[in-house]
């Protein structure tokens, strides 16, 4: 089973200022590797998949990039709206898709 | 718009069972596969089960396997979870999702349910 490690734990940015991610994972994925935004009480939201697209109405300011093992979810401009919990996932191991633990991005 | 609603949630005691519902709404439900995923206390999402578009292969996080039984009645746009054997770290907000890809599946999801709240608990 492939192993996803998001770091850091706890990321404090002032508003418009950039904001980057880290996600590495224990095997190789390629680009098959998602980004979700979650806030409180609400249901996730798909942000990039395969690494680097945005989804669809996703605003600009979130870019994803990497492949093969080490992955980074860049906010170009944080915004107060960003503040939320943001989780990768690896598809490319199958059956056994995996999440990251999550950064929990906070608005300093 | 499409939508997706889970229900049957609550409080259960360890070892006992209960069946979570997914309605879904607005989109080709038939088309799709479709992922339970969780999120405990304190804890990040972890990926549960996954059911491909026709219901004729599914697949388990090793955590539930041999527990958990994923399935779908495509005619009624409902996916359901079954929970047989639940022990106290199964409670978490279970969540259901559309995998994006449509009459085949990508692993990845674009479209997520609200969740339903399972407390395994005596």
């Amino acid at each position: 089973e492939v192993v996803m490690t998001q770091s850091p734990a706890t990321l404090s940015v002032s508003p418009g200022e950039r904001a980057t991610l880290s996600c590495r994972a224990s095997g190789r994925l390629g680009t098959n590797l998602a980004w979700y935004q979650q806030k409180p009480g609400q249901a996730p939201r798909l942000l990039i998949y395969g690494a680097s697209i945005r989804a669809t109405g996703i605003p600009v300011r979130f870019s994803g990039g990497g492949s093969g093992t080490d992955f980074t979810l860049t906010i170009s401009s944080l915004q107060s709206e960003d503040s939320a919990f943001y989780y990768c996932q690896q598809y490319n191991h199958w059956p056994h898709l995996s999440f990251g633990g999550g950064t929990k991005v906070e608005i300093k | 718009q499409a939508h997706l609603v889970e229900s049957g949630g609550g409080v259960v005691p360890p070892g006992k069972s209960v069946t979570l519902s997914c309605e879904a709404s607005g989109f080709d439900f038939s088309s799709h596969g479709m992922h339970w995923v969780r999120r405990a206390p304190g804890k990040g999402l972890e990926w549960v089960a996954i059911i491909w578009f026709r219901g004729d292969t599914e697949y388990y996080a090793e955590s539930v396997r041999g527990r958990f039984t994923i399935s779908r009645e495509n005619p009624k746009n409902t996916l359901y979870l079954q929970m047989n054997s639940l022990r106290v770290e199964d409670t978490a907000v279970y969540y259901c999702a559309r995998d994006s890809g449509n009459k085949t599946v990508y692993g990845y999801s674009d479209l997520w349910g609200r969740g339903t709240l399972v407390t395994v608990s005596s």
